[in-house]
């Protein structure tokens, strides 16, 4: 069963400050992504990686920076947190294009509030 | 126009009902369609997925694709109490993997 792990479900950070969600995915999976989630606007990609090492901006990458050193690991930077990034951001994996039949697996999210 | 339209309920319906969730599109190159359901507090989980036009079922769930309209649907037979949660129609044109999510419909099921 795949399993996609995110650090935290409930943070609360202040504004200004530098802010790292972790996500962990179990499955070997090449692709991850973030996204953010908010009523009304459905889920919005943030970043996406390829592969280890890789990174592409998603539809809004502003305010958000991304890591990817290992395989499994794909972690989310807000660098400097301001109020209207408060949201539910989810993580999620999958194996690459050519098996396109194969879904996105999402953690559960993380409820950040900025203050 | 908005890429995808999806109504945000939210819908509420006994126990029993048959459920009827909806979504329009505009990209004429979306060829994967999905959907997915997310209970509360939780991530969301792949339900269904279809690639061609014309119906799916799983169970008591049925995929519906008119690519000619640019409308998804998903029925729900015989609808229960766990059933209850937030269903979000995707679209996939290849490329490099981006989805694109509705904003989701509320579903209550009471019993």
């Amino acid at each position: 069963d795949v399993k996609v792990t995110q650090s935290s479900r409930y943070l609360v950070k202040r504004t200004g400050e530098k802010v790292f969600l972790e996500c962990v995915q179990d499955m070997d999976h090449e692709n991850m992504f973030w996204y953010r989630q908010d009523p009304g606007l459905g889920l919005r990609l943030i970043y996406f990686s390829y592969d280890v090492k890789m990174k592409e901006k998603g539809d809004i990458p502003e305010g958000y920076s991304v890591s990817r050193e290992k395989k499994e690991r794909f972690s989310l930077i807000l660098e400097s947190a301001s109020t209207n990034q408060t949201s539910m951001y989810l993580c999620a994996s999958r194996s690459p294009m050519r098996y396109s039949n194969q879904p996105q697996h999402f953690g559960d999210g993380t409820r950040l509030s900025i203050l | 126009q908005k890429e995808v339209e999806q109504d945000p309920g939210p819908l509420s319906v006994p126990e029993g009902a048959i459920v009827s969730l909806n979504c329009t599109y505009s990209n004429s190159a979306f060829q994967y369609f999905m959907w997915y359901r997310q209970y509360s507090r939780k991530g969301p989980e792949l339900l269904m997925y279809t690639y061609s036009s014309g119906n799916k079922e799983d169970g008591r769930f049925t995929a519906q694709v008119d690519k000619s309209s640019k409308y998804i649907s998903l029925f729900i037979r015989d609808s229960q109490p766990s059933d209850s949660a937030t269903y979000l129609c995707a679209f996939f044109s290849g490329g490099y993997n981006k989805l694109i999510f509705g904003a989701g419909t509320r579903l209550a099921v009471h019993p």
